[in-house]
């Protein structure tokens, strides 16, 4: 089954402690992302990908890193989490290719939602 | 710099009840695409619609329409003849496709009460 996988689905952890939200996706994406949704603001787009090596900050990338060392896997990395990271987080994929083609559906994870006290 | 607003926060309709969601959209690219997502109280996302800048055709898909008006930069969704299942937070998004940036909007949760 097609699909992109997120885990854990829930965390809760505190304010300084390093964590890895994994992504992954079985279609062979070239496109990944990461977004944050909060109550009123919608969702935001934090890190994208375009391809392997490939990365570039999205609207709210402070805090956040992220890697793509290999096309299935996009994990995004909290290395000192703070309260105003709590969220809830989605990791996305589709089949773009390249500059002329960012208009595919996204497919997208169940979500973590992410708690830091 | 690009913006997707959707200025109702919250709807609650009688079930067979229309109901129409506004986005308006701000874009400064002639070659857009404007999107509809459906997140259930489920959680997931769900994508509805893709349309781009130069199609404003609008779409019937069942008891759903889409309605792209480039002169108002608007691209409202209908549903006709709600039912309880359509309860959800929709979310209109935009992109340019020479960038991988998409911006959604704020989100428009949708009560269809029996």
């Amino acid at each position: 089954e097609a699909q992109v996988t997120q885990n854990p689905r829930y965390l809760i952890t505190v304010t300084g402690k390093k964590l890895t939200v994994t992504c992954s996706q079985n279609m062979n994406h070239e496109y990944m992302s990461w977004y944050r949704q909060d109550p009123g603001l919608g969702l935001r787009q934090i890190y994208y990908s375009m391809n392997v090596e490939v990365t570039d900050k999205g609207d709210v990338p402070e805090g956040y890193k992220v890697s793509r060392k290999e096309k299935r896997n996009f994990p995004l990395i909290l290395e000192s989490p703070s309260p105003n990271q709590t969220s809830l987080y989605f990791c996305a994929s589709s089949k773009a290719k390249g500059a002329g083609s960012y208009n595919s559906p996204l497919h997208f994870g169940n979500g973590t939602r992410l708690t830091v006290t | 710099a690009q913006k997707v607003t959707q200025a109702q926060t919250e709807i609650s309709v009688v079930e067979k009840e229309d109901v129409t969601l506004d986005c308006v959209y701000e874009t400064r690219d002639t070659t857009y695409y404007l999107f509809w997502y459906k997140q259930p109280p489920s959680g997931e996302l769900v994508f509805l619609i893709r349309r781009n800048s130069f199609d404003e055709q609008n779409e019937i898909s069942g008891r759903y329409s889409w309605n792209f008006q480039k002169s108002t930069s608007s691209f409202n969704f209908t549903i006709t003849a709600s039912q309880v299942v359509d309860s959800a937070v929709y979310f209109c998004a935009l992109t340019s496709s020479n960038t991988g940036k998409l911006i959604f909007g704020q989100g428009t949760t949708l009560q269809v009460k029996p």
